[in-house]
């Protein structure tokens, strides 16, 4: 069965430091994958998306994240992380065909930006 | 900007009443879907529609019903709300054609009491 993990409910980083959450997945086929990001009471927002070609795919807000299908990881990182990143973070895999489209979620990071 | 609209924001309410919350969408995606989320914890899929008088249920087991009579509108509906119910609703929408990016409404928090 297909699932994503978010191995870290919680980071705690620096306001300027480097930042990497990290996910894995369980897909048979080649995978469709996305990072949202959700600040508190708000719906979620794509960060970026990976489809194919390139591994590593640019997004938003300065993020990015690259694609390892040998680890079946999509982890995303930011060089220096500003005060306002501060939210709660979900990986996500899309599963199926055209016609039977899902989506799986990961649990979330929350990420605390210290000053 | 995504053009996905959920009401109301905020709902509380006694046990046993009949709720609907509302979710549209303004940019002709033939696919919905309803999440739930707890706090902490990640979306789950209750219900999905792929377009006019398509509904499916998703796969998390959910008293709550839907509805998609037009193609911008798909409602939920709670026939008789009760504590277990209290959470976070998210609707959904995207293109039809495949994988693409969900865009999302800002949800609804329902506290039945």
């Amino acid at each position: 069965a297909q699932s994503v993990t978010q191995p870290d409910i919680h980071i705690t980083v620096s306001e300027g430091a480097s930042l990497e959450l990290r996910c894995n997945y369980s897909y048979g086929a080649t995978p469709y994958l996305f990072w949202y990001v959700q600040s508190p009471g708000q719906g979620l927002q794509l960060l970026l998306k990976y489809f194919s070609g390139d591994t590593l795919v640019q997004g938003i807000k300065g993020f990015e994240a690259e694609f390892k299908r040998s680890q079946s990881s999509f982890n995303l990182r930011k060089p220096s992380v500003h005060w306002s990143d501060a939210a709660e973070y979900f990986c996500a895999v899309g599963a199926g065909t055209s016609g039977t489209y899902k989506y799986i979620f990961g649990t979330g990071t929350r990420l605390k930006v210290l000053a | 900007e995504a053009d996905i609209y959920q009401t109301p924001r905020y709902l509380v309410i006694g046990t046993g009443k009949k709720i609907t919350l509302e979710c549209s969408q303004t940019m002709g995606h033939d696919k919905m879907y309803w999440y739930q989320q707890d706090p902490g914890m990640e979306l789950h899929l209750i219900h999905y529609s792929y377009g006019v008088n398509s509904t499916e249920k998703g796969d998390l087991s959910s008293e709550s019903t839907v509805s998609r009579i037009r193609t911008e509108h798909f409602p939920l509906t709670l026939e008789s709300a009760r504590p277990s119910h209290t959470s976070q609703y998210l609707c959904a929408s995207i293109r039809g054609g495949g994988a693409g990016e969900q865009f999302f409404g800002p949800g609804t928090r329902l506290t039945v009491l």
